[in-house]
C-alpha cells in the first residue's frame, strides 16, 4: 500500500527566510509519480510539480526547488526567500501506475506554512 | 484548457436536510472525476471517484452518495445531513485517466451543517 507522510503540521517563518517542507513516501511499485500541490486560503488546490520515479534530477522553478531522493524515499520542497504570498497549506501526493482505468492518488496530511511579514 | 465549476460556493444546511452539490467540467472529455472532503481545513479525504458515466466507486461508507449522469457532470448527494458532514468539498479531475497526470481541482464548496 502506498503512503505519504508530511511530518510537519505547521511551519512559521519570517519573510525572506528559506523553508523546507518534508515529504516521505512508501510504495512497493518501481514506477510511480510524486506531486506537490499548494492550497492558498481561498481553498482551491493548485498543482506545482510532478516527478516520476525514474527522474531523480532536482528541479528549480524561481524561488521553488524540489529535492527527490529515492534512497531515502523523500521528495522535499524548498522555498527560498519566502514571501507572505507563500502562506498556504502544501500537499505532497503519490501515484502508482494503476490498471483498469482507476487511479487513486495518496495525499499527505499537508503542511501549513505561515510566512510573517 | 480545463475548467471545473462547483456550486454552490457556500452552503449552510440544518441537520437532517438533503444535499446536492454539483461539479461540471469543461475542456476535457472522459475524465476521471473525484469528490474529496476536507474537514477542519486539513487533510483530503477521498469520498468517491468515477472513471465513466454511471460508474461510481465509494471509498468511505457514509450517508453520502455520488452520481455521474453525464461525462462531465459529477453530483454529490445526501438524503439527511449529519453534523459531521460539515467541511470543504472539492471536485477534481484527472485528464486522460493516466496516473502520471496531475489532478485539477475545482474551487470547492464550503458546507456548514448546523
Amino acid at each position: 500500500a502506498q503512503k505519504v507522510t508530511q511530518a510537519q503540521t505547521e511551519i512559521s517563518v519570517v519573510e525572506k527566510e528559506d523553508v523546507t517542507l518534508d515529504c516521505v513516501y512508501e510504495t512497493r511499485d518501481t514506477t510511480y509519480y510524486l506531486f506537490w500541490y499548494k492550497q492558498p486560503p481561498s481553498g482551491e488546490l493548485v498543482f506545482l510539480i510532478r516527478r516520476n520515479s525514474f527522474d531523480e534530477q532536482n528541479e528549480i522553478s524561481g524561488r521553488y526547488s524540489w529535492n527527490f531522493q529515492k534512497s531515502t524515499s523523500s521528495f522535499n520542497f524548498t522555498i527560498t526567500a519566502s514571501q507572505v504570498v507563500d502562506s498556504a497549506v502544501y500537499f505532497c501526493a503519490l501515484s502508482e501506475v494503476g490498471s483498469g482505468g482507476s487511479y487513486i492518488p495518496t495525499f499527505g496530511r499537508g503542511t501549513s506554512l505561515i510566512v510573517h511579514p | 484548457s480545463q475548467t471545473i465549476h462547483q456550486w454552490p460556493a457556500t452552503l449552510v444546511q440544518p441537520v437532517g436536510s438533503p444535499l446536492s452539490l454539483e461539479c461540471t467540467v469543461e475542456g476535457t472529455s472522459n475524465p476521471n472525476l473525484y469528490w474529496y472532503r476536507q474537514a477542519a481545513g486539513r487533510g483530503l479525504q477521498l469520498l468517491f471517484y468515477s472513471v465513466g458515466i454511471g460508474q461510481i466507486s465509494s471509498e468511505v461508507p457514509q450517508n453520502l452518495s455520488a452520481s455521474r449522469p453525464q461525462d462531465r457532470q459529477f453530483i454529490l448527494s445526501s438524503k439527511k445531513l449529519l453534523l459531521s458532514d460539515s467541511g470543504f468539498y472539492l471536485c477534481a479531475i484527472l485528464s486522460g485517466g493516466n496516473s502520471y497526470n496531475e489532478q485539477f481541482f475545482g474551487p470547492g464548496t464550503r458546507l456548514t451543517v448546523l
